[in-house]
């Protein structure tokens, strides 16, 4: 079956500076990402996903390159502020039809003001 | 606009027991997955469903768990003979059909095995 790799497990940064969160996948049907933010003791919210036949994708702060050959995507968020601090899971689907997500193990991201 | 509802939040059980966790989809949606997260974990799929259906139940422990969405009520997870291994919080996420349809998440029950 599909294995989601992430990393890192921890980031920090800087208030203003950009994160960059990386996953690669072991399933080349593979061909929806999504990736989600949780606060602690809350639900994953979707912020941003990915389908294969796109390259980039681009929501305000945050953007998501997927690169099919090395089966891998990320996550790029610039100009971090506190409130972005939360785990963030990538997670892959192979779209028979339905989409049961493999996700990844998350990345904290602390924000420093 | 209620979002995806999961009750109990918090559910704890001595071993042994059975736990039943419920779940109802957003409006619309017809389509139901369960995920479970271990401490400092991912999420992993254990079974999706519709409506009277199982599609795709191949996350599920073979013993003493099973699922069910009826075609009236919300659907229900339920562990029989708790262990404490059980112990994690459990997430049901909807979504309207198939494809490339976005999964939305509940709040999750958080079960706890004394």
């Amino acid at each position: 079956g599909e294995n989601v790799e992430q990393h890192p497990s921890t980031l920090s940064v800087q208030e203003g500076d950009s994160a960059v969160i990386k996953c690669t996948y072991s399933d080349s049907a593979s061909n929806y990402f999504p990736w989600y933010k949780q606060e602690l003791g809350k639900r994953p919210q979707l912020i941003i996903d990915i389908r294969s036949n796109v390259g980039e994708k681009k929501d305000q702060r945050i953007a998501v390159t997927l690169n099919k050959t090395a089966k891998h995507f990320s996550l790029h968020i610039t100009e971090t502020q506190p409130e972005d601090s939360a785990v963030y899971f990538c997670a892959a689907s192979i779209n028979s039809g339905y989409s049961t997500l493999t996700f990844g193990k998350g990345t904290m991201l602390l924000v420093s003001p | 606009n209620a979002g995806v509802m999961q009750n109990p939040r918090h559910l704890v059980r001595r071993r042994g027991q059975e736990a039943r966790l419920r779940c109802s989809p957003m409006k619309g949606h017809s389509h139901v997955y369960w995920y479970r997260q271990l401490p400092e974990e991912g999420l992993k799929f254990m079974v999706y469903l519709q409506k009277e259906n199982i599609i795709d139940e191949s996350g599920m422990p073979k013993e003493r768990f099973s699922a069910e969405f009826p075609k009236e009520g919300p659907s229900i997870l339920r562990i029989q003979q708790v262990v404490r291994g059980d112990s994690a919080a459990y997430f049901c996420a909807s979504s309207p059909g198939q494809g490339y349809q976005p999964q939305h998440f509940g709040d999750g029950t958080r079960l706890s095995i004394l």
